[in-house]
């Protein structure tokens, strides 16, 4: 079965500094993952996804991730933080089922907060 | 821009009560899924639908818990009676295809609260 394992619980970074947001994951094949941001009391908003192709991937508000197959990992990262970053991070993997649309297990998140 | 409707946004009942939450998905979506976030964790799949038919529920509580999706749009998810261990935010979310892999549009979720 596949897993997701986010080791950082709760990040504080200062605007306008760096940040790089850990996910592992556990897949028998070729995984499909996926980074959600999540503000609180809202839903999930898709931020970027790896299906195949490039390992570096572009996504929304000037996120991007890179997959690293020998590694496990999928780690999202952002060069400038903005205050308005500061909410939940979600890593997610999914698993193409026979016959079905594909499940995402999701890891337990990474709160961020942003200091001015 | 579609989005995926879902209600109420908040619930506070009673133990031993019954609720319900409802879910309408982007229009043509064929897949649904019900997902429950327990406070500090990530969302877990509690029952996904293609169409009006259930695909995956293994994590559904069935003794309590149950779903439907009568005409393959819109659905409800129902909790009966509710327990105190019921308390969670409900996210519905939805997908294009019926196969493969795919990005899942979220709800804003119902926030559900049991005392």
């Amino acid at each position: 079965a596949q897993s997701v394992t986010q080791p950082d619980i709760h990040i504080t970074v200062s605007e306008g500094a760096s940040l790089e947001l850990r996910c592992n994951y556990s897949y028998g094949a070729t995984p499909y993952l996926f980074w959600y941001v999540q503000s609180p009391g809202q839903g999930l908003q898709l931020l970027l996804k790896y299906f195949s192709g490039d390992t570096l991937v572009q996504g929304i508000k000037g996120f991007e991730a890179e997959f690293k197959r020998s590694q496990s990992s999928f780690n999202l990262r952002k060069p400038s933080v903005h205050w308005s970053d500061a909410a939940e991070y979600f890593c997610a993997v999914g698993a193409s089922r026979t016959g079905t649309a594909s499940k995402l297990t999701f890891g337990t998140g990474t709160r961020l907060q942003v200091t001015l | 821009e579609a989005e995926v409707a879902q209600s109420p946004r908040y619930k506070i009942t009673e133990k031993s009560q019954a609720v319900a939450f409802w879910c309408d998905p982007i229009s043509g979506h064929a897949t649904l899924y019900w997902y429950r976030q327990i406070l500090g964790q990530g969302p877990e799949l509690l029952v996904q639908f293609q169409d009006e038919s259930v695909v995956d529920d293994s994590q559904l509580p069935k003794d309590r818990f149950s779903a439907e999706r009568l005409k393959g749009v819109d659905s409800t998810l129902k909790i009966q009676p509710a327990e105190l261990g019921d308390s969670a935010m409900y996210l519905c979310a939805s997908s294009f295809a019926s196969g493969g892999v795919n990005e899942q549009f979220f709800g804003p979720g119902t926030r559900l609260t049991v005392l």
